[in-house]
């Protein structure tokens, strides 16, 4: 199975600025996505990460506030961009190895908090 | 109406009870999950069911596709159990995305 390593694990981060959550992949995956959890709540996914290209963002979400990248078959970051205290929560990169009823993987999660 | 609901929200059981988490799903689906996520935020999974039922350990999930009904079953428990467990679905004919529920709070009293 996959070993995700997400970075960072938590962060305290001043309104109007932007963080960088890495995801690192042990092997090679089909398919990486982030998702964001607000506190209180589900997860609710954000977009899922392309290899080579753009990412595919779900409705209420825009490349120009989470910009993702995706360079390779192991590697993805998500920016949350000119934070506010409402982009405070909990953000996962999740991965999936093969068909779609593949099982899942998750990586530990960066807790955010925009003061 | 959420597309999953879980219940309970929240459950505290005495260390050793046999503890049973309900999911009720109103689409079809090809696949249902159960994730385990610890107090810091990370999520583990737990079992992947398309039918009949799944057992690791003291854990036991079952899903009854006609009923659109899924149950977690932790027998012995202990307070390492302690966390909050969801339920997710994978929509049939959908888009492969996941619809999650809300997830209950179990706690395990020493």
């Amino acid at each position: 199975s996959a070993v995700i390593s997400q970075k960072p694990s938590r962060d305290i981060c001043q309104r109007g600025t932007s963080l960088t959550i890495q995801c690192q992949v042990d092997s090679q995956v089909t398919m990486m996505f982030w998702y964001r959890q607000q506190p209180g709540q589900s997860l609710t996914l954000i977009a899922t990460a392309n290899q080579g290209s753009e990412a595919t963002y779900e409705s209420g979400f825009v490349i120009d506030k989470f910009p993702i990248s995706r360079p390779n078959l192991t590697f993805s970051t998500l920016t949350v961009s000119n934070m506010s205290p409402e982009d405070s929560s909990i953000y996962l990169c999740s991965v999936r190895q093969g068909a779609y009823n593949s099982p899942l993987h998750f990586g530990n999660g960066t807790r955010l908090t925009v003061t | 109406k959420n597309e999953v609901e879980q219940s309970p929200q929240n459950l505290t059981a005495q260390e050793g009870e046999f503890i049973t988490i309900n999911c009720s799903y109103s689409v079809g689906i090809s696949a249902l999950h159960w994730l385990q996520q610890h107090p810091g935020g990370g999520i583990v999974s737990l079992f992947m069911l398309s039918s009949g039922k799944k057992k690791h350990g003291r854990l036991i999930a079952t899903i009854n596709i006609q009923e659109k009904h899924s149950s977690l079953h932790i027998t012995a428990s202990h307070p390492r159990d302690s966390a909050v467990y969801i339920c997710a679905v994978l929509r049939r004919f959908g888009n492969e995305k996941l619809t999650f529920g809300t997830g209950t709070r179990l706690t395990i009293i020493p």
